[in-house]
């Protein structure tokens, strides 16, 4: 099945930087790759997501690249607020399956 | 609007009393999905509906059922609740949404506490 690693596990910014977090996945035959957003005691929001079929993908200040030959992709968060601070979810579905396999989560704050 | 909705948004039972969590949508979704989330952990999938295909996870408890009675409702009943079975769970579809199939929408989630 497939495999979803994730980091960092924690990371802190002050406010306007930049934030990365990265995901590497197993299954080759995995094509969609949603990024989630969770705030406490929230439900997990997608923000944005990509297909296999496309290596870039942005939307104002969120953007995620996939690499599909090193099988990893990528958040970028630019000019982040305090308002971005939340635990950042991503994760895989192969084509052929219904489920997706999640990565271990990675808590961003940010600061003033 | 509300699409995916919940209820109760918290519940609080007895160890060892059953009880059920239910979801329900208005997406006209043929997915549906029930996750167990614990506190700095990503979701745990449960089990899924496709339609009326039941799909359970090799690694949930017995003691995890679900009911599917028509395509808006999908209930989680926990036959005999443990502390450990105290988490977030979370209810998601997923559908046929042109460009948009591979979408999972989450309800608020379910608070449950275990006394």
């Amino acid at each position: 099945g497939e495999n979803v690693e994730q980091h960092p596990s924690t990371l802190s910014v002050q406010e306007g930087d930049s934030a990365v977090i990265k995901c590497t996945y197993s299954d080759s035959a995995s094509n969609y790759f949603p990024w989630y957003k969770q705030e406490l005691g929230k439900r997990p929001q997608l923000i944005i997501d990509i297909r296999s079929n496309v290596g870039e993908k942005k939307d104002q200040r969120i953007a995620v690249t996939l690499n599909k030959t090193a099988k990893h992709f990528s958040l970028h968060i630019t000019e982040t607020q305090p308002e971005d601070s939340a635990v950042y979810f991503c994760a895989a579905i192969p084509g052929t399956a219904s489920k997706l396999t999640f990565g271990t989560g990675t808590r961003l704050q940010v600061t003033l | 609007d509300a699409m995916v909705i919940q209820n109760p948004r918290y519940q609080v039972t007895q160890f060892g009393k059953p009880v059920t969590l239910s979801c329900s949508q208005t997406l006209n979704h043929n997915v549906m999905y029930w996750y167990q989330q614990k506190s700095s952990q990503a979701p745990k999938l449960l089990f899924h509906y496709y339609d009326k295909d039941f799909n359970n996870e090799a690694d949930t408890p017995d003691n995890f059922q679900s009911r599917r009675p028509n395509t808006s409702f999908c209930f989680l009943d926990i036959r005999s609740p443990g502390l450990g079975d105290a988490a977030m769970y979370l209810c998601a579809t997923r559908g046929s949404d042109v460009g948009r199939t591979d979408t999972q929408y989450f309800g608020p989630g379910t608070r449950l506490t275990v006394l």
